[in-house]
């Protein structure tokens, strides 16, 4: 069965700095999708980003950066130069691609506070 | 673009009665819709999917319910409130069951 582990609960960082967020994630399936989601307190999820298992390109995006490493399992996501605008609960999720098992798993989420 | 709307915002019910969610999607035709659900402080658990109109499958068993009338509308119900049905309720879309899931503004539910 497919499983997402996000360990980090929360995590607080002055503005500025440099945060990783860590997802790990566990299936037996070898087509695979991951994303990652951004919950405001407003509570709508904003999507961020998704990558499909056959792409390791780590990828950037403005101050967003993704590293996703498949001998450890790991999709992580890393801000840079992190502003108060990027606190926020983050989510990993993954789906696989086998008939039947496509739904999207979750992490439990990392809660995200930028101290200004 | 495609947009995808959430009613009520929030609600606040009495326990024992019944409850309606509506979601509608703009913008896209035929999307697979889902139906989910936050305890506080907690992940997102999946309540149901459709991936056409009348067809719903039902990912955990409990006393809520959700059909399909329309293409673009997602309706959760349930005839009897618990306590524990109180959540933020997510809709999402996406255009097929591996492809990126958006997601509507939630509707707060709490049960008194």
């Amino acid at each position: 069965a497919q499983k997402v582990t996000q360990a980090q609960t929360e995590i607080s960082v002055v503005e500025k700095e440099d945060v990783t967020l860590d997802c790990v994630y566990e299936t037996r399936d070898t087509t695979y999708y991951l994303f990652w989601y951004k919950q405001p307190p407003s509570g709508e999820l904003v999507f961020l980003i998704r990558r499909n298992s056959f792409d390791e390109q780590n990828e950037i995006s403005g101050r967003y950066s993704w590293n996703f490493q498949k001998s450890t399992s790991s999709f992580n996501f890393t801000i840079t130069a992190s502003q108060v605008v990027d606190s926020a609960v983050y989510f990993c999720a993954l789906s696989e691609a086998n008939f039947g098992n496509e739904k999207l798993t979750f992490g439990t989420g990392t809660r995200l506070t930028i101290i200004p | 673009s495609q947009t995808i709307h959430q009613w009520p915002a929030t609600l606040v019910q009495p326990v024992g009665s019944p409850l309606s969610l509506e979601c509608t999607v703009e913008g896209t035709s035929n999307p697979n819709l889902y139906w989910y659900r936050q305890a506080a402080g907690r992940g997102l658990q999946l309540l149901f999917y459709s991936v056409g109109i009348g067809q719903i499958s039902s990912e955990v068993p409990q006393n809520l319910s959700a059909s399909r009338p329309q293409d673009r509308q997602f309706i959760l119900s349930s005839k009897k409130l618990l306590l524990s049905d109180s959540g933020f309720y997510l809709c999402a879309w996406s255009t097929g069951l591996t492809d990126t899931q958006y997601f509507g503004p939630g509707t707060r539910l709490t049960v008194l």
